[in-house]
């Protein structure tokens, strides 16, 4: 069982090139996160879905845009990369079932940097 | 609105010591309360998770965290560090219904030999 996979791990862009991290779940998930993390700012939420074609802005969305055409994938696509882009990125699902399993799995995530 | 405090940004204790890693929260509603530990290059893991049973909570590899609602707390401990202990530690709290998690900034675990 792979849990949540994300690639690739490392990933340096130059100022205004565009990428998209890859995020696949096999648990048959509905929840999915794309969190950012900075040194000291604990994670900060980019984008969620609650299913399938259901997208949601989180707590820092400008620059960057998700889709979620099937319950495995989460993509996370940045366009016109800057350096305050430069973080950690980490995906995460969890179960659906709210107040018993809020569980959150998380990938292994992407060191991006943006030069 | 959700927060949390983590009221130390590095902790360093000698292997066999107790551990403390002190946590804060403020929840306009009941919540929700998650330890997670992340090992160095790796994703983060759940450590424990309080969600109003029993107030003092046990976890994986020895921690256990107690929720106190008076003190708004919920602090970290486990009684003999391990060397492989060392690593980030975030408290978590949800936020609303479950839909969102808010982090703490993290306190970082050394354990000196």
């Amino acid at each position: 069982n792979a849990g949540v996979t994300q690639t690739p791990k490392f990933r340096i862009l130059k100022i205004g090139q565009s990428m998209t991290l890859q995020c696949t779940q096999d648990m048959n998930h509905n929840y999915m996160y794309w969190y950012r993390q900075d040194p000291g700012m604990g994670l900060k939420l980019i984008y969620y879905s609650v299913g399938a074609g259901i997208t949601d802005k989180g707590e820092v969305p400008n620059g960057y845009n998700v889709s979620r055409s099937t319950t495995e994938d989460f993509p996370l696509r940045l366009e016109l990369a800057a350096p305050s882009q430069t973080s950690v990125y980490f995906c995460a699902s969890r179960w659906d079932t709210v107040g018993l399993n809020e569980k959150l799995f998380f990938g292994s995530g992407t060191q991006l940097s943006v030069l | 609105a959700q927060s949390v405090t983590q009221l130390d940004s590095h902790v360093s204790v000698s292997e066999g010591t107790p551990v403390l890693l002190r946590c804060n929260y403020s929840s306009s509603y009941s919540p929700s309360l998650f330890w997670y530990v992340q090992h160095p290059n790796k994703g983060l893991q759940l450590l424990l998770k309080y969600t109003s049973a029993a107030t003092l909570v046990k976890g994986i590899n020895g921690f256990e965290a107690e929720f106190k609602k008076s003190e708004t707390s919920f602090h970290l401990t486990k009684p003999s560090a391990h060397m492989s202990d060392a690593a980030e530690y975030f408290c978590v709290v949800t936020k609303g219904y479950g839909q969102n998690f808010v982090f703490g900034p993290g306190t970082r675990l050394s354990v000196l030999p």
